[in-house]
């Protein structure tokens, strides 16, 4: 039972245009969203996150809006630079869970073309 | 600020054998969770760390079993090897001041049982 779900295994964007990723939810008790981005042979790099209270998040070229009724969660790189090629990962997490543990979505692999 | 670091970066095991991997965390975090990353998905919760107890458990068997130290360093330990055992683990480390809170990852060990 997949709780987090990215449904798109990757994603082409040309340089300049806005790259928008998805993310699925069905857990109602998730409160937290966090973004990462990871590029081969490296951890995880936190992007940015969203508290449930909040609909949208904004930090310079990256945004994360949540729709909670829909349970869905995306970001949007404006714009998007060839560095930004990796693969992003959305995780969740309920604060009352034991450990705060995050679960985590498949990934999709975002290729920013010059 | 130091971020989280892991060693060894790699490791080769055969099955059966029992493998140790190391987290320091970064400077100012007290809780310390680890995740397994097999290829091609995303990370999976291990289990967390918080004032040197177990503090939350993902499905995983009881042969991972970790420790926490008072500097909130960390060991992740596994015993009898098997050859699905073989992923990357990574280390993330957070302060938990009873707020959602944000995993920092170090780089990973990159495991492979053979």
């Amino acid at each position: 039972d997949q709780q987090v779900k990215q449904n798109s295994p990757s994603l082409s964007v040309q340089e300049g245009r806005i790259s928008i990723l998805n993310c699925d939810y069905t857990n109602s008790m998730f409160d937290y969203f966090l973004w990462y981005k990871k590029y081969p042979a490296e951890g995880p790099t936190f992007l940015i996150s969203i508290s449930s209270i909040k609909d949208k998040n904004e930090d310079g070229r990256f945004t994360v809006f949540l729709n909670k009724s829909a349970k869905h969660l995306s970001l949007h790189i404006v714009p998007s630079q060839p560095g930004d090629s990796a693969v992003y990962f959305c995780a969740a997490s309920a604060t009352d869970n034991a450990g705060n543990m995050l679960t985590f979505g498949g990934g999709t692999r975002l290729m920013v073309k010059p | 600020e130091t971020g989280v670091t892991q060693s060894p970066t790699h490791l080769i095991k055969t099955r059966g054998q029992q493998v140790t991997l190391r987290c320091s965390s970064q400077s100012g975090h007290n809780t310390v969770s680890w995740y397994q990353q097999a290829l091609g998905q995303g990370p999976q919760f291990i289990f967390q760390y918080y004032r040197e107890e177990e503090n939350g458990r993902g499905n995983f068997p009881p042969r991972f079993s970790g420790l926490q130290f008072p500097n909130y360093s960390s060991e992740l330990n596994v015993n009898a090897l098997e050859l699905d055992d073989s992923a990357l683990y990574l280390c993330a480390s957070s302060f938990s001041g009873g707020a959602a809170e944000t995993q920092y990852f170090g780089p990973g060990t990159r495991l492979l049982v053979l």
